[in-house]
């Protein structure tokens, strides 16, 4: 089993419609990190989260310490909206600290058609 | 944009053939990181350096070498390349934004092993 689980692995959306992506993961974490990749291009951190909500723009991203579950919002979704949403892991050391090493879903393609 | 830039952004070469790729910051980061990204496998960690001199191994180091002989520039060596390292590599930097820790991410070089 992989230590963090994106799904679903592919999503087709009309353009407006709402949004969202899941993410579990097994490990402890010190944050959970949301990036995004369009086609061919590099990858871009969203968001960054320890606790709670952030929102910017149409992303809103919320994360359960307990259940060890994020999701990542779109609101009134846009054809620009698509590209490949990858959940990351910043896991604990066993010492409890963390050097940045993220462990990765395998991403969600999001697809927005017009 | 973090400053943070790799070469070559492409590079075509035969099995067996040594291979280094070079991610350069100008943002005086401690920590920086090589992954490889593959279709079905997605982000993967191969290795990590928290200083000077300082790296250590991560999920799928074997077949690669680094090293960091400058807080700017952190290497990647294929000792004698194969097919299976056909792959995109990205470098990424860990560096504070505002409270809390980001990751920034290079442009990404496309490796092909021929």
């Amino acid at each position: 089993k992989n230590e963090v689980e994106q799904s679903p692995q592919n999503l087709t959306a009309q353009e407006g419609e709402f949004i969202t992506i899941n993410c579990s993961y097994s490990v402890g974490i010190s944050a959970l990190h949301w990036l995004q990749q369009h086609p061919g291009g590099g990858i871009v951190s969203l968001f960054m989260l320890s606790s709670g909500k952030k929102k910017h723009g149409r992303l809103i991203a919320t994360i359960n310490i307990q259940e060890k579950h994020s999701s990542l919002h779109i609101t009134a979704s846009h054809p620009r909206d698509s590209a490949v949403y990858i959940c990351a892991a910043d896991a604990l050391f066993n010492y409890g600290g963390s050097q940045g090493n993220l462990i990765f879903g395998k991403g969600t393609k999001l697809s927005v058609k017009p | 944009d973090a400053g943070i830039t790799q070469s070559p952004r492409h590079k075509v070469t035969e099995t067996g053939t040594p291979v280094t790729l070079r991610c350069h910051q100008t943002e005086n980061h401690r920590y920086m990181y090589w992954y490889r990204q593959d279709p079905g496998h997605g982000l993967r960690l191969i290795h990590y350096s928290y200083g000077v001199k300082d790296t250590d191994k991560g999920e799928v180091s074997d077949g690669y070498s680094v090293s960091r002989s400058k807080t700017e520039d952190f290497l990647l060596t294929l000792e004698s390349a194969t097919s299976s390292q056909t792959s995109v590599y990205f470098c990424a930097i860990r560096g504070l934004a505002g409270s809390s820790y980001e990751q920034y991410f290079g442009p990404g070089t496309r490796l092909t092993v021929t």
